[in-house]
This record gives C-alpha cells, structure tokens and sequence, in this order.
C-alpha cells in the first residue's frame, strides 16, 4: 500500500465545471502537506501548500482533515489550462533533509 | 528569479555505460533531494543532501551515488546502466527553516538507455 494515495482518474470534465481531488496518508507523523501540479514530461510545481485551518488561492481550495488523514483539493470554475496531473505530496516535517512523499497524481483533463 | 538548474536535459546511454547527472540548486538553498520519475508513475526519491551532508536515502540503487559538493552543486552518478533506468530524475532544493515553503524542482534530465 503506498503510503500517499489519490484516485488516478482521469477526470473529465467541462469547462467550468468544479472538481475536487481527494488524498489520504497512511503515516500519522506527517506534518507538511502540499499540492503539485505536474505538467506532461515537465517537472512538478508547487500549487499550494496545505493548512490545518484550509486555505484558499483564487479557484484553488485545501483542505486537511488530520484525524481522518485525508487531503483534499477543490478547483472551482475549471480552465482548459487546468489541464494536468495534480500530486498530493507529503513530508514527516519541514526540516531539512525530509523528503517528498508523492501519491500516484490524479489527472485532469477539462474540455470545452 | 533563478531555479534549478539540472543537466543535462536529455541523455542516451548504452546499457552497462556510466551516467552522471548535474544539479544547481537556487542560491542560499541547503539541500538537495534526487527523484526518478519512470513513464506513467509519481516520483520517487532517491536520495538528498544537507549541508553537503546525505540526509535521506530512499530507493537508490547500490549501482547509484550521490554527493553534494561546497558550492552545493550536486551530482548523481550511475553506473553499469540498465533498460529499467530509463526515466526522468528530477532535482529539487529547499532551505532549511523556510516553513511551508515547499520545494522547488528543475527541469529534469531525461535519461534512455538503450
């Protein structure tokens, strides 16, 4: 079982529409959560980070729920650019030295 | 802003052949983490480095090393290379104490062994 887990999708939906990606973690002392979009043979980036109290970033929403260990990522009024692999990534703390903890990526793909 | 800086982009190695990967992490950033990224799957890390110093170590080959030089530059050098390697390796930094900050990646070098 890996230890970050997202369902692979794909996705597909029409321009506008909102969609909302899920992810669980298996390890309990996992501090930093984040959400990486990764482009087709490109490398992945930074979409957000990922706050106990949620966060938003325009159309972009994060969610943690820590007792349930479970991540979510909601993306309001879809864009053709949306358009990606989008990876819930995990790490046990922020110091140095501690390496990203990927799930498998859930694909995107919104049409006119 | 600079980035990563990994090369090179693209690389063809006859099997069994020696590879070495080159990556420039942004200034001031302390650390240096490796991850290979086969067709179709999420990345997985192989190794980092802080302060010149190996941190982690996750799936690397025995085949594979790293290290981390005094002006932070990294390099990962494979040998006796395999079909399976084939991949995208991808290098990210971070500076310690940024908070969640999350990571940077380059470009990536996309190794074919042949």
């Amino acid at each position: 079982r890996k230890e970050v887990e997202q369902d692979p999708g794909p996705f597909n939906v029409p321009e506008g529409a909102t969609v909302a990606f899920n992810c669980t973690y298996s390890n309990s002392a996992s501090q930093s959560f984040f959400w990486y979009r990764q482009d087709c043979r490109k490398e992945p980036k930074l979409l957000m980070s990922v706050y106990s109290s949620g966060n938003e970033d325009g159309r972009f929403t994060a969610q943690l729920n820590r007792a349930s260990q479970y991540i979510s990522l909601l993306i309001r009024d879809s864009k053709l650019s949306d358009s990606a692999t989008y990876l819930c990534v995990v790490t046990l703390d922020n110091n140095a030295g501690n390496m990203l903890t990927f799930g498998g990526g859930t694909r995107l793909m919104v049409k006119p | 802003a600079a980035g990563v800086i990994q090369s090179p982009r693209h690389l063809i190695k006859e099997k069994r052949e020696t590879a070495t990967l080159k990556c420039y992490p942004i200034p001031r950033h302390d650390t240096v983490y490796w991850y290979q990224q086969g067709p179709g799957q999420d990345p997985q890390f192989l190794i980092s480095f802080y302060e010149k110093m190996q941190s982690d170590k996750g799936s690397i080959p025995d085949r594979f090393s790293a290290q981390q030089f005094s002006d932070y530059h990294s390099e990962l050098n494979m040998s006796s290379l395999e079909l399976g390697d084939s991949a995208l390796y991808f290098c990210a930094s971070s500076r310690s104490g940024q908070g969640q900050s999350g990571y940077t990646f380059g470009s990536g070098t996309r190794l074919t062994v042949v």
